[in-house]
């Protein structure tokens, strides 16, 4: 069975601070990590994917989170924190079929101005 | 990709009514999903729609409540009936990529029932 816990449901940065959000996964299998950001009345949108290649992830608007196998962690960062960037994050894992994702709590991040 | 056309993008229903949402995708997909997304909490799977079959629903979800339509490979329908308060929600549509791909989703659909 696939699961994500992601801790701390709530986050608060500075703006041009180092954006931190933590995931951490459980998988029977070699998981597919994602990591989704969900702005305000709108749906998902992703930032980033882990597909079993390159550990470290870039994604969209200078997000990256890097994949670590004896830490079974997906953490998502950013250097510098943009007021844009307040927003609801989820991890999601998805089995082998990518046919059912399984999605964390969510972390609600808070930029500082 | 799939681009996802989900309506309305919002209603406020009376209770004991029902509420049928629309997902149309531009491309055929074999499997739509539907979530639940209640105020200020994660997603929560309600059922798989397969083209040609019966929903499957996830523990918890039930048919009578929550019936799904997928008459063909681009749209499919979710209706919410007898609604509740506690129905009070966003509701997304997805679909899957493909094997180890990311899931596209709808802007969904924010429930209120009243």
């Amino acid at each position: 069975a696939q699961s994500v816990t992601q801790l701390g449901s709530h986050v608060s940065v500075s703006e041009g601070a180092l954006v931190l959000l933590r995931c951490n996964y459980s998988s029977s299998v070699p998981p597919y990590l994602f990591w989704y950001v969900q702005y305000p009345n709108q749906g998902l949108q992703l930032l980033l994917k882990y597909t079993s290649a390159a550990t470290l992830v870039k994604g969209i608007n200078g997000f990256e989170a890097e994949f670590k196998k004896s830490e079974t962690s997906f953490h998502l960062t950013k250097p510098s924190a943009h007021m844009s960037d307040a927003a609801e994050y989820f991890c999601a894992v998805t089995t082998n079929t990518g046919n059912q994702f399984y999605f964390g709590t969510g972390t609600s991040l808070t930029v500082i101005p | 990709s799939a681009v996802i056309s989900q309506k309305p993008s919002r209603d406020i229903c009376q209770r004991g009514t029902s509420l049928t949402i629309q997902c149309q995708v531009d491309s055929q997909v074999t499997m739509m999903f539907w979530y639940r997304q209640q105020p200020g909490q994660s997603l929560t799977l309600i059922a798989t729609a397969n083209q040609g079959s019966e929903a499957t629903y996830e523990s918890g979800f039930v048919i009578d409540k929550f019936p799904i339509s997928r008459p063909n490979l681009t749209f499919s329908t979710l209706t919410v009936s007898n609604m509740s308060p506690e129905d009070s929600s966003i509701y997304l549509c997805s679909v899957a990529g493909g094997p180890h791909t990311e899931a596209f989703f709808g802007q969904g659909t924010r429930l209120t029932v009243v």
